[in-house]
């Protein structure tokens, strides 16, 4: 097993630039979460999915995210436009189910100039 | 908000000595999971607890619970430089959506 699957690991963008970053969870697990970790917040869930259907997008900072599961293997997140408070270090975990452990990725650092 | 508070933020030991580290959290849950981040990389990770369960081993590491006081430990004993990471709890909230929530973490520096 692969583990969880993110790329790319790092991205330098410019201010103003569309961001995409993307996600394989690990094979029959139902859940794919987002989390985006920075100094001063911590480890902060931004999207949740089930089967591939979003269930709770409440912490997604703003309409410049977005995120979609077109299925169980593949999952992206889109900043559009990227701004520098962007900047940050973006995980995406899947886990069997709910209130199971969650399988992160080694995440994407995001740096936004 | 964070449901899980770690403490201290920082702790700094020699190999072999233990390594006791501290969660805090607010809302009734349905089990505490205890992770561990390297420098660079994703979380792991290490051991779940139930809120019915009060202590739990895995290797070196222990894990107690006790839900009166909405808190939790983590020791790690006879520790090795390799066990210098970021240690978190995450709590998984009885009544809400189960959605591990994250606290800010400790940091742990074994000295070789």
């Amino acid at each position: 097993d692969a583990g969880v699957i993110q790329s790319p690991r790092h991205e330098v963008t410019e201010m103003g630039q569309e961001v995409t970053l993307r996600c394989k969870p690990i094979s029959g697990h139902d859940y794919l979460f987002w989390y985006r970790q920075t100094m001063m917040r911590g480890l902060e869930l931004l999207i949740y999915f089930n089967n591939n259907v979003p269930i709770d997008d409440s912490g997604m900072p703003e309409d410049r995210f977005s995120a979609k599961m077109p299925n169980a293997s593949f999952s992206t997140l889109k900043i559009q436009p990227s701004e520098p408070r962007d900047s940050a270090v973006y995980f995406c975990a899947s886990s069997l189910g709910i209130g199971s452990p969650l399988h992160f990725g080694n995440g994407t650092r995001l740096t936004v100039t | 908000s964070q449901q899980g508070e770690e403490d201290p933020q920082a702790l700094s030991i020699q190999e072999g000595e233990n390594a006791t580290m501290n969660c805090s959290y607010k809302t009734s849950i349905n089990n505490l999971q205890w992770y561990r981040q390297n420098s660079g990389r994703g979380l792991v990770h290490l051991i779940l607890i139930r809120s019915n369960e009060r202590e739990k081993h895995s290797g070196r590491l222990r894990v107690t619970l006790d839900t009166s006081k909405k808190s939790s430990s983590l020791l790690i004993t006879a520790s090795r430089a390799a066990d210098t990471a970021s240690y978190f709890c995450a709590t998984a909230a009885r009544g809400g959506s189960y959605i591990p929530t994250f606290g800010r973490g400790t940091s742990l520096i074994v000295h070789p």
